[in-house]
């Protein structure tokens, strides 16, 4: 058990929709990242929130947003929704930023558009 | 950028026998180096990482990796395979001057009986 806690664990919906995925990081981790798995692109960077600010950005979607809260749980949302956009989220946690720091990833969110 | 490499898409070896996974890395300097292991349904977890000194790294379930700055390579190894490490196994490589984490595509590792 990494101590990030993501839900929904599954999460069925249709072109054109809007889903928010949330994550809980690891008790006294300051760092979320979010990522897209998918068959064809693989593990894709999408975006770093630090103690509830964006640190950085990867290959995220102007159609995609994320927060962090005071209480540093994060939400990613999904909107616009394309069959092209079905694939595993994940949420990682880590104690600092910088790339150094050793993540802590959830179990994921499998998304599935129809 | 810095990008990293998985050769091998997936693996196939015999349990007991040894196992080493190829990564290689493209960085001006000397990155961040991370291996992870993915288990069918879970998320990723963190086997080993290397950050400076010692090239020889020991990590968790009996892996080690080797950093070979002269071959931009961070390979993976166990001497003697169990059943339960067939999974999906990932290299990472994190540039030390900013946030920037990239993870390669992995390479799938099956155990035979």
């Amino acid at each position: 058990d990494s101590g990030v806690t993501q839900t929904p664990k599954h999460l069925i919906t249709a072109t054109g929709q809007r889903v928010t995925l949330r994550c809980s990081p690891r008790s006294g981790d300051l760092s979320v990242y979010w990522y897209q798995q998918s068959l064809d692109q693989g593990l894709q960077f999408l975006i770093q929130y630090y103690n509830g600010e964006e640190r950085a950005k990867g290959n995220i979607l102007e159609r995609f947003s994320a927060q962090q809260f005071p209480d540093l749980h994060s939400e990613l949302n999904l909107s616009s929704l394309e069959l092209g956009d079905s694939a595993l989220y994940f949420c990682a946690s880590s104690v600092g930023t910088g790339a150094g720091q050793p993540q802590h990833f959830g179990d994921g969110t499998r998304l599935s558009i129809l | 950028a810095q990008s990293v490499t998985q050769p091998d898409i997936h693996i196939t070896v015999s349990e007991g026998a040894s196992l080493e996974l190829r990564c290689n890395y493209s960085y001006g300097a000397t990155p961040y180096l991370f291996w992870y292991v993915q288990s069918p349904g879970q998320g990723l977890q963190l086997l080993l990482k290397y950050f400076s000194g010692d090239t020889l790294v020991q990590g968790i379930k009996g892996f080690e990796a080797e950093f070979k700055r002269s071959q931009s390579s961070f390979n993976l190894r166990k001497p003697s395979v169990h059943w339960s490490d067939a999974a999906e196994y990932f290299c990472a490589v994190g540039a030390r001057n900013n946030n920037d984490m990239r993870f390669g595509a992995g390479t799938r590792l099956t155990v035979k009986p």
